[in-house]
């Protein structure tokens, strides 16, 4: 098993540009998560998917929109990228059909927005 | 509400000696309590986590931590580092909903030679 994936690993983009992080898993998990991880901030939940075909916004989700594709993938768009998101972008994913939430990580987008 | 505290952002430590991170919570429910680490340039991985049971618990790479309601602390602990465990160590707390999932501001703990 891949476990969490994502694409691309890294990407620079100009100020106003748009792009899309793709994040798929093969652990037939229920629910999927994106966060961003800022230097002395930790991982801040930017949207998340409990189950197909529902989204909710986290704590920090200005500036993004995602989309729950299918059981599988799971992806964050950036309509117009700015530099304060600048960060390193995590995806996750936890079967949530137990009483606690373990969670599975991908291994991160380095996004440099200029 | 539900909310992590790790009290010491960096951590230096000599190799082979002990380490103990600290974690604290606040929840006005029932809890369950994860460690993860971070190696450079790498996603999350699990260490250790405590679901019910015992209070002392024990994860991979030698690692363990115990759980302490009456502190409400999750503290991690190592009796003898390796370099390979130079890493950040992030803490967090898990309620049984999707947005339920809060991580600490993690230690970066560095080995010294």
């Amino acid at each position: 098993n891949a476990g969490v994936t994502q694409t691309p690993k890294f990407q620079v983009l100009k100020t106003g540009q748009s792009m899309t992080l793709q994040c798929a898993q093969d652990m037939n998990h229920n629910s999927m998560y994106w966060y961003r991880q800022d230097p002395g901030m930790g991982l801040r939940l930017i949207y998340y998917s409990a189950s197909e075909g529902t989204t909710d916004k986290g704590e920090v989700p200005n500036g993004y929109n995602v989309s729950r594709l299918n059981k599988r993938e799971f992806s964050l768009r950036l309509e117009s990228a700015a530099p304060s998101q600048t960060s390193v972008y995590f995806c996750a994913s936890s079967a949530l059909d137990r009483y606690y939430n373990e969670q599975f990580f991908g291994p991160g987008t380095r996004l440099t927005v200029l | 509400a539900q909310s992590v505290t790790q009290l010491d952002s960096q951590v230096p430590v000599f190799e082979e000696a002990p380490v103990e991170l600290r974690c604290n919570y606040s929840s006005s429910v029932s809890v369950y309590l994860f460690w993860y680490v971070q190696y450079p340039n790498q996603g999350l991985q699990l260490l250790l986590k405590y679901l019910s049971g015992s209070t002392l618990v024990k994860g991979i790479n030698g690692f363990e931590a115990e759980f302490n309601k009456s502190q409400t602390s999750f503290h991690l602990r190592k009796p003898s580092v390796h370099i390979s465990d130079t890493a950040e160590y992030f803490c967090a707390v898990s309620g049984n909903t999707g947005n339920q999932f809060y991580f600490g501001t993690g230690t970066s703990l560095t080995v010294i030679p």
